[in-house]
């Protein structure tokens, strides 16, 4: 079946670095995305993978292992404005994409 | 680039009454949009995918009488809740893929309110 893990929640000190896994297990593979959504908010794109490998943009990377069914989303310099739902979506061989429940960032002083 | 808008952003209706929610990609074409919906502390689900000229694709269990979905050009495809009830309520997003790029691109999401 289709099934997309990722914690619920972390907590992190802002400044610090915060890694958010993900695993998946789909029908087919056609590329991973990482969305951030603040409360109340719609969704905005930060990072999109297909091959294995770490894509880096500014403070945030994203990694995937296809082998392995796992990415991770770095979040570095953390700021209190990274408050956010962080969501992982697989996209299948029928370019559906399935979406994580998200994990809940919470960043402290 | 690669904006995408709905209209309105917050709609308060009496039980009963249709809903319309507009989706526009206004500096790209979108041949294929998307309706998802988020329940308070849920995941997006996705609704139905929606290709211009063509019927909507809806996902198991998403009634395709009850929500309308047109996608009359490139760049606007509507959302009707017709009869709507207050379990209706939600937060409903509507996304835009570039013909040929990968990623999707979200409106701002409307907010329905069913009295």
């Amino acid at each position: 079946g289709q099934n997309i893990d990722q914690p619920t929640e972390m907590t992190a000190t802002e400044g610090a670095i915060v890694q958010i896994n993900c695993t998946y297990q789909t029908s087919g593979f056609n590329g991973l995305f990482w969305y951030q959504q603040h409360a109340g908010e719609a969704p905005t794109f930060l990072s999109y993978n297909v091959l294995d490998g770490l894509e880096e943009k500014g403070r945030f990377s994203s990694f995937l292992s296809r082998s392995k069914g796992y990415s991770y989303l770095l979040l570095k310099e953390l700021q209190m404005k990274d408050s956010a739902s962080y969501l992982c979506a697989v996209r299948e061989s029928n370019y559906q994409l399935i979406w994580g429940a998200g994990t809940k960032l919470i960043i402290k002083p | 680039g690669a904006v995408v808008s709905q209209h309105p952003s917050w709609v308060i209706c009496k039980s009963g009454t249709s809903v319309k929610i507009e989706c526009r990609s206004l500096d790209f074409q979108a041949t294929t949009m998307f309706w998802y919906r988020q329940f308070p502390k849920q995941s997006l689900m996705l609704m139905a995918t929606s290709n211009e000229g063509s019927k909507a694709t809806y996902e198991q269990g998403v009634e395709k009488d009850k929500f309308l979905i047109n996608h009359a050009s490139l760049t606007l495809s509507t959302l009707t809740v017709t009869s709507a009830h207050p379990e209706d309520s939600s937060f409903y997003i509507c996304s835009a893929a570039i013909d040929g790029q990968e990623t999707q691109y979200f409106g701002p999401g409307t907010r329905l309110l069913v009295l």
